[in-house]
């Protein structure tokens, strides 16, 4: 079956190290995307990239970075830049030609500053 | 810019009450308006959406209908369950554009 893997589930992460978040899909989707939740605020956009060796910033990029360079793939590196970045992590992918808001979401990565 | 408020949560009801969770949006144009469900641990899934005015969405009993004169798109269900114990984010996006906007989400909680 089609779908996104995110991994890993949990990921703990020590202060001042980079880490990097994994999305996979196989959906033949051009565009996808990374969003932070946090209790309260809903879900923010990260990064998100409609096609291969293009991505865009979205509303809170400062921190991280992505890279496109396969359809199936865009990983999520949490940079040491990034002040609190204790939260979880949902990709996305879709193809905007089937119509509006067709998102299918990755089961999301936990990560934790210890 | 745009963006979508919900009520806050957590609602709680018992099984088989009737349930609604308000949605406004603020939005330029004619957005389409979707509601999504996350279930403990996991990722977003689609519930039901609407792309014009005086559209109703439904799935699995829940209906929404998209008031553009009210800015609204509220989520109903005549008689919930436990297993509908959930967070719920209503979302709106513009077509050529294909961001989704989200809501705050509200918890739902269903005893039985």
């Amino acid at each position: 079956d089609g779908g996104i893997t995110q991994s890993p589930k949990y990921l703990f992460r020590k202060e001042g190290q980079n880490v990097t978040l994994s999305c996979e899909q196989n959906l033949n989707h051009d565009a996808m995307y990374w969003y932070r939740q946090d209790p309260g605020q809903g879900l923010r956009l990260i990064y998100y990239s409609q096609i291969v060796n293009d991505f865009q910033k979205g509303d809170i990029a400062e921190g991280y970075s992505v890279s496109r360079e396969k359809k199936e793939s865009f990983p999520l590196t949490v940079t040491s830049a990034q002040k609190n970045p204790t939260a979880f992590y949902l990709c996305a992918s879709s193809r905007p030609e089937a119509g509006p808001g067709g998102y299918t979401f990755g089961s999301g990565t936990r990560l934790t500053v210890v | 810019g745009d963006s979508v408020t919900q009520m806050e949560g957590p609602v709680t009801l018992s099984e088989e009450a009737f349930l609604t969770i308000n949605c406004t949006y603020t939005a330029t144009g004619y957005p389409s308006l979707f509601w999504y469900v996350q279930y403990p641990g996991e990722g977003l899934q689609l519930l039901l959406k609407a792309t014009k005015a005086d559209d109703k969405g439904s799935n699995k009993g829940f209906e929404a209908t998209y008031r553009k004169e009210t800015t609204s798109f509220h989520l109903e269900k005549g008689s919930v369950q436990v297993s509908d114990s959930a967070v719920y984010f209503c979302a709106l996006t513009h077509y050529n554009t294909d961001k989704l906007i989200f809501g705050t989400g509200t918890r739902l909680q269903v005893f039985p």
